[in-house]
């Protein structure tokens, strides 16, 4: 059953802790994405990896980071320094970033900063 | 950088009617424009796209249309159903450069259809 996974789907944090999201994905997409949602503001880009090892900042990376050490793997840490972390973050991927090739997307980690 | 609009924010129609979003994007470098469809709780899904080759394009009750001189793109939904209230992204991207694979979503239109 190919697809992409996110955990967790809920996730508490007390102010201050950095905590990690995790998206897997086994459709073997070069490409993956993260996303952050708003409401009201859409999808905004946080990072985007095309390879392995290699990954680029989107539009709103600060106080985000994240790691591409296998492709069927990328994971999100939001760190204490984000200001506002409290959102919706999803995760997508595609075949190839260098092409316009359907992204596909998880079901969404909701964060909660307490 | 590229910049798009999206509306109406919410759309409310009765069941059989059509429903149209509009979008508008600032880069006329565009030339791929896809458009999402959310439900509750879950991850956007593509429902259409349509390159900048292409001036209209059709699947089932869906339809995009593109005018790349006005720099805006459309979804039409015809026969709308109780299962087609969501939310809807539009979204807008450009080959070449870094820009390879990124897309610039619209603001979302939440699409309610009464039985």
């Amino acid at each position: 059953d190919g697809g992409i996974t996110q955990s967790p789907k809920y996730l508490f944090r007390k102010e201050g802790q950095n905590v990690t999201l995790s998206c897997e994905q086994n459709l073997n997409h070069d490409a993956m994405y993260w996303y952050r949602q708003d409401p009201g503001q859409g999808l905004r880009l946080i990072y985007y990896s095309q390879i392995v090892n290699d990954f680029q900042k989107g539009d709103i990376a600060e106080g985000y980071s994240v790691s591409r050490e296998k492709k069927e793997s990328f994971p999100l840490t939001v760190t204490s320094a984000q200001k506002n972390p409290t959102a919706f973050y999803l995760c997508a991927s595609s075949v190839l970033a260098g092409v316009h090739n359907e992204q596909f997307f998880g079901p969404g980690t909701r964060l909660t900063v307490l | 950088g590229e910049n798009v609009e999206q509306h109406p924010s919410t759309l409310s129609v009765q069941e059989g009617d059509s429903a149209v979003i509009k979008c508008t994007y600032s880069d006329s470098a565009s030339n791929y424009f896809p458009w999402y469809k959310q439900e509750l709780g879950k991850g956007p899904q593509l429902i259409i796209d349509i390159r900048s080759n292409v001036g209209e394009k059709k699947d089932q009750r869906i339809a995009v249309t593109l005018n790349k001189t006005a720099k805006h793109f459309s979804l039409h939904i015809t026969e709308t159903q109780p299962e087609d209230s969501a939310v809807y992204f539009c979204a807008a991207s450009k080959a070449g450069g870094t820009s390879y694979g990124k897309l610039t979503f619209g603001q979302g239109t939440i699409l309610t259809v009464h039985p």
